[in-house]
């Protein structure tokens, strides 16, 4: 079965050093891996997607993320934190193998960046 | 930038009521999903819909809930008699042939 672990609840970082929001996945076969960010009372919005190729990702509002298979991980990075990127990130996973297409969601990690 | 959007923003109704949750998915996407999420918590997978039926349920997508693609520009999701528990953020999205999944803002639905 597919999971997606997001194991910080919360994540703080001050204003310009760099964050990490770790994720990391569990299927059987090969995955399609996404970060998506949520602010308040709004959608979940696309940031960036693994789907093959290159393991480091680069997506929207300089986030990237890489893609690391022998530790499941799919950890999302920006080099320098701004106050407006606090939200709620979650990360999602699709087994192309299991003939699905739905997404699984982490639990979402909130991130706080401190002025 | 075309994007998907969910109407009404907000639903307040009783327990017992049918709501119906309506969606506009991005006009040459072929994949349309419904999603929930209790109190900015989880999101929570309920159904995908291709080729105007139903591809994936998931075991939260009982015989209270239905979907319909009524008019090839619409995508509803129906509760047949809502309880307290099916208070959520319901989340449309669709997807086109490339590998993403764009989300509507989300429709709040608080059933007292």
């Amino acid at each position: 079965a597919q999971s997606v672990a997001q194991p910080e609840d919360q994540v703080n970082v001050a204003e310009g050093n760099p964050l990490t929001v770790k994720c990391t996945y569990s299927v059987s076969g090969n995955p399609y891996l996404f970060w998506y960010v949520q602010y308040p009372n709004r959608g979940l919005q696309f940031l960036l997607k693994y789907i093959t190729g290159d393991n480091l990702v680069k997506g929207s509002y300089g986030f990237e993320a890489e893609f690391n298979k022998s530790q499941t991980s799919f950890h999302l990075k920006k080099p320098s934190a701004l106050v407006s990127d606090s939200a709620l990130y979650f990360c999602a996973v699709r087994d192309t193998t299991s003939g699905t297409y739905k997404y699984i969601f982490g639990t979402g990690t909130r991130l706080k960046v401190l002025a | 930038e075309p994007e998907v959007t969910q109407t009404p923003s907000h639903q307040v109704t009783q327990m017992g009521q049918e709501v119906i949750l309506r969606c506009v998915p991005i006009s040459n996407h072929l994949y349309f999903y419904w999603y929930r999420q209790i109190l900015g918590q989880k999101v929570e997978f309920l159904v995908s819909f291709y080729n105007n039926e139903i591809s994936e349920k998931s075991e939260i997508f009982d015989d209270q809930f239905s979907v319909e693609r009524p008019d090839g520009s619409n995508f509803t999701l129906k509760i047949r008699s809502t309880k307290l528990e099916d208070s959520a953020m319901y989340f449309c999205a669709s997807k086109g042939l490339k590998e993403t999944q764009y989300f509507g803002p989300g429709t709040r639905l608080l059933v007292l």
